[in-house]
C-alpha cells in the first residue's frame, strides 16, 4: 500500500465555493503531481511538482492552483467552483530515478452543483 | 501525435479464466511502459514496469509483455479472481525529461463473474 493520503474522498459543493483538496504522503517523495480523470477516460495531467517551492501547470488547462511549502503537502485549490470541475482528482508521488514509480491516492471525487 | 490504445474497452470473463488485454502506443522516443490496476473509486496502483530491453515480466497471476518494434503491449491474467474486476490502464513514458511525459490510455475495464 501506498503510502499518500487524499481528503475528502467525496465532495459536494455548490458553485462559487472556494475549496482545497489535500495531499499528502509519508514516503519522501520529491515529485508530486495532480491528475483528473473523468468516467471511462485517461488520466490528465493538471499540476505536478518537482519539490519544496517548485509548482508546474500541466497539460490540461486547469482554473485551480497548487502550492508546496513542504515535502509531503501539496494541495490543490479552486477559488470559484464551477459544475465544469466536477471530476475525479487523483494526487500522486514519486521519487526520482530511472522508471520511477508512480503512487497514486484514492482520490477525490468532486460535486459542484 | 503520442497517443495510447487500448483495446478492448471492455471485457467480462468467468472466474478461473484467463484473458489478455492489448495496448498499442505511438509513444516516440519511447522509455517505457507500465501496467496500472484501478478499482472503482481508487487511485491506480502499479502492476508492471517495462523498459526498452524487456519484453516480459510478472508480477503474481499478472504478465505483462512488450514489443517494442511494434509497439504493442498486453498484459495477461492468469485463473482470474473476483478482485480482478478493475480498471487496467496502460501507461507509456517517452525520454523528454527525468521521468518522462506520461501518456495515458482509457483502460480496459475488466469484469469477472463467479
Amino acid at each position: 500500500e501506498a503510502d499518500i493520503y487524499q481528503t475528502p474522498r467525496y465532495l459536494v459543493i455548490g458553485t462559487g465555493k472556494k475549496i482545497t483538496l489535500e495531499c499528502s504522503q509519508t514516503m519522501g517523495h520529491d515529485k508530486m503531481y495532480w491528475y483528473q480523470q473523468d468516467p471511462g477516460m485517461e488520466l490528465h495531467l493538471i499540476h505536478y511538482s518537482y519539490g519544496v517551492n517548485s509548482t508546474e501547470k500541466g497539460d490540461l488547462s486547469s482554473e485551480s492552483t497548487v502550492s508546496r511549502i513542504r515535502t509531503e503537502h501539496f494541495p490543490l485549490t479552486l477559488e470559484s467552483a464551477r459544475p465544469s470541475h466536477t471530476s475525479q482528482y487523483l494526487c500522486a508521488s514519486s521519487q526520482q530515478g530511472a522508471g520511477e514509480k508512480l503512487f497514486f491516492g484514492s482520490g477525490t471525487q468532486l460535486s459542484v452543483l | 501525435k503520442n497517443q495510447v490504445e487500448q483495446s478492448p474497452q471492455s471485457l467480462i470473463i468467468l472466474e478461473g479464466k484467463n484473458c489478455t488485454l492489448q495496448c498499442n502506443y505511438t509513444v516516440s522516443p519511447f522509455s517505457n511502459l507500465r501496467w496500472y490496476k484501478q478499482d472503482t473509486g481508487r487511485g491506480p496502483v502499479s502492476l508492471t514496469i517495462m523498459t526498452f530491453s524487456e519484453n516480459t515480466k510478472s508480477n503474481g497471476r499478472y504478465t505483462a509483455t512488450l514489443d517494442a518494434d511494434t509497439k504493442q503491449s498486453s498484459l495477461h491474467i492468469t485463473a482470474s479472481q473476483l478482485s480482478d474486476s478493475a480498471s487496467y490502464i496502460c501507461v507509456v513514458s517517452d525520454r523528454g525529461s527525468t521521468l518522462g511525459r506520461l501518456y495515458f490510455g482509457r483502460g480496459t475495464q475488466l469484469t469477472v463473474w463467479p
